[in-house]
């Protein structure tokens, strides 16, 4: 059974940089796609980008300014830097496998319990 | 941009059939999916490829996508299947949710 776990720092100063790494376990990392999802409390989910296991990046227009991703195959972990944050950043941040070949078919089988990140001094 | 609506809530008695309803701009011509979301949980695919259900899913989730509209189904609703609920698609290399919408089975 794949499990995805994300860990890092629950409290983030404002215009500091947010950074989340999820771990992929129980089965293989490579050749996915592999996303990070947002959620603010009692609001709705935002796709803020993916990272393909090559290295190869798509980010939301509405966060690419701000926003890093990498992966590390060989430990079976991705991460997502966000530069700048505002308390508008807080949220629970998911990560999350998609399981196509991409093209015009993109969705999410597994995802992380929610990792909650609160912006604030 | 691309923007997909849901309606913010609907309701359902047990053991009856409900339509949760996602609308976008030719939302037909894209794939649509489907997550369940229990309060304070991880959301759950339901649906993917506007009809086919992952393993796992019980047989009463459906999805159908036409025109401008994608629609869950559920037949014969269950306590369980109290939710909120997202559509979700592709468009122009960015994925989009929906807004949501709160089942409440009542």
């Amino acid at each position: 059974q794949v499990q995805l776990q994300e860990s890092g720092p629950g409290l983030v100063k404002p215009s500091e940089t947010l950074s989340l790494t999820c771990t992929v376990s129980g089965g293989s990392i490579s050749n996915y796609y592999w996303s990070w999802i947002r959620q603010p409390a009692g609001k709705g989910l935002e796709w803020i980008g993916h990272i393909y296991t090559s290295g190869n990046t798509t980010y939301n227009p509405s966060l690419k300014s701000r926003v890093t991703m990498s992966v590390d195959t060989s430990k079976k972990q991705f991460s997502l830097k966000l530069r700048s944050v505002t308390a508008a950043d807080t949220a629970v941040y998911y990560c999350a496998r998609d399981p196509t070949e991409g093209y015009n078919l993109h969705f999410f089988d597994y995802w992380g319990q929610g990792s909650l990140v609160t912006v604030s001094s | 941009s691309y923007e997909l609506t849901q309606p913010p809530s609907v309701s359902v008695s047990p053991g009856q059939t409900v339509s949760i309803t996602c609308s976008g701009d030719d939302l037909g011509d894209k794939y649509s999916s489907w997550y369940q979301q229990r309060p304070g949980q991880s959301p759950v695919l339901v649906i993917y490829q506007d009809n086919k259900r992952p393993s796992g899913i019980p047989e009463r989730f459906s999805g159908s996508n036409s025109g401008n509209t994608a629609t869950l189904t559920i037949s014969g609703t269950q306590a369980m299947d109290e939710a909120a609920y997202f559509c979700q698609a592709w468009d122009s290399s960015i994925v989009i949710f929906g807004g949501g919408t709160k089942l409440t089975v009542l």
